[in-house]
């Protein structure tokens, strides 16, 4: 079982560059979810969606933006990278809104 | 400012003994509360959780007690296991809205066998 699958593991950014990170769930979620970790704090909210072509705007949404075309799929976009996004990004899944989520791996993505 | 907060960053426990991750919130309208667990370069993964209505919630070696008078949370791992090392995060919600899930900063656990 796949579960949630994050697309990549790994990347080094300049300032400046754009890059889209990939998430897929194979569990016919609904729900999904791009958490960023930092170091001492806990896992904050980007965006999020609710269904196929939904997107809603999580708790630290500035310079991100999001895309569910497909139920399966959900995008994350950095337009214009800063190094303040330098983080860690975790994809979720849930089957509805009262459920726990489902975790990825992560991407660690570095910002130079 | 943190709505929820575990402020120990880490806990070394002897392998068998009793193993208490604390965790306190300041939102009054928080509700419902979970745990996750984290290996390392692994997604967190869903432990156990607690409804607001309930003092105690038990799923094998892992209770959560809740004090809402307090303000606070435990989970107790019994008997801890050298598998248990990992981060532990505490989160809660009002309700158990998936956009207002507030995650603490996590503590490392050691278990040492």
């Amino acid at each position: 079982n796949a579960g949630v699958t994050q697309t990549p593991k790994f990347r080094v950014l300049k300032t400046g560059q754009s890059m889209t990170l990939l998430c897929a769930q194979d569990m016919n979620h609904e729900y999904m979810y791009w958490y960023r970790q930092d170091p001492g704090m806990g896992l904050r909210l980007i965006h999020y969606s609710v269904g196929e072509g939904t997107t809603a705007k999580g708790e630290v949404p500035d310079g991100y933006n999001v895309s569910r075309l497909k139920k399966q799929n959900f995008l994350l976009g950095l337009e214009s990278a800063a190094p303040s996004q330098t983080s860690v990004y975790f994809c979720a899944s849930s089957y509805s809104g009262n459920q726990p989520q489902h975790f990825g791996d992560g991407t660690r993505l570095s910002i130079l | 400012d943190q709505q929820v907060k575990q402020n120990s960053p880490s806990l070394s426990v002897q392998e068998g003994r009793i193993s208490i991750l604390n965790c306190d919130y300041t939102n009054s309208m928080f509700d419902y509360f979970l745990w996750y667990k984290k290996y390392p370069a692994e997604g967190p993964t869903f432990l156990i959780s607690i409804s607001s209505i309930k003092d105690k919630n038990e799923d094998g070696r892992f209770t959560v007690f809740l004090n809402k008078s307090a303000k606070h949370l435990s989970l107790h791992i019994v008997p801890s296991q050298p598998g248990d090392s990992a981060v532990y995060f505490c989160a809660a919600s009002v309700g158990t809205s998936y956009d207002k899930v507030i995650f603490g900063p996590g503590t490392s656990l050691s278990v040492i066998p």
